[in-house]
């Protein structure tokens, strides 16, 4: 158990529908990132919160959002939902040293 | 921006004989090159690390190598297990400042009893 948890594990909706993905970083990490995992793909960066404030940001589409709260949970948001948006997101958090600590992910499927 | 670039994307071994997987990285700024084991289904989890002051670091059965001047770090696995099998994934970031963990695109690594 990395101490990272992601809500829901698995999610099915229709192509068009917005959906929200919840984590919660190991207590005591500030930062949180996001990636998306494709089937047989590698992970894509979409973007990394501190401590509340957006820190970089990499390939994340504009039908995307994130916020990092003050109890520093973070919320990934989805909409205008495609086909190809299914895929498994992965939240981590990190203290700041470098290691990232991943949680199990919350798989999407978009039909 | 930064790049990762990882080879092989597949790579099959017998057991006990040895796997490398190497990796290059364009931001030259990059001083932190973990390695992440990821089985199937599952998160990834970090197997080892290496920072830009070191050229290489070990733990049992796994090494890491860097050569920062010719940003190029590779993962060498020796008396290879069939719990091995798994995909391996390299990456590097800046420790301070943007810590953006920029994956390579992943190595799929098959032990063959």
């Amino acid at each position: 158990d990395s101490g990272v948890t992601q809500t829901p594990k698995h999610l099915i909706t229709a192509t068009g529908q917005r959906v929200t993905l919840r984590c919660s970083p190991r207590s005591g990490d500030l930062s949180v990132y996001w990636y998306q995992q494709s089937l047989d793909q590698g992970l894509q960066f979409l973007i990394q919160y501190y401590n509340g404030e957006e820190r970089a940001k990499g390939n994340i589409l504009e039908r995307f959002s994130a916020q990092q709260f003050p109890d520093l949970h973070s919320e990934l948001n989805l909409s205008s939902l495609e086909l190809g948006d299914s895929a498994l997101y992965f939240c981590a958090s990190s203290l700041g040293t470098g290691e990232l600590f991943f949680g199990e992910g919350s798989r999407l499927t978009v039909l | 921006g930064e790049n990762v670039e990882q080879h092989p994307s597949t790579l099959s071994v017998q057991e006990g004989d040895s796997a490398v997987i190497k990796c290059t990285y364009s931001d030259s700024a990059s001083n932190y090159f973990p390695w992440y084991k990821q089985e199937l289904g599952k998160r990834p989890q970090l197997i080892i690390d290496i920072r830009s002051n070191v050229g290489e670091k070990k733990d049992q059965r796994i090494a890491v190598t860097l050569n920062k001047t010719a940003k190029h770090f590779s993962l060498h696995i020796t008396e290879t297990q069939p719990e091995d099998s798994a995909v391996y994934f390299c990456a590097a970031s800046r420790v301070q400042g943007a810590q953006k963990l920029v994956f390579g695109q992943g190595t799929r690594l098959t032990i063959n009893p």
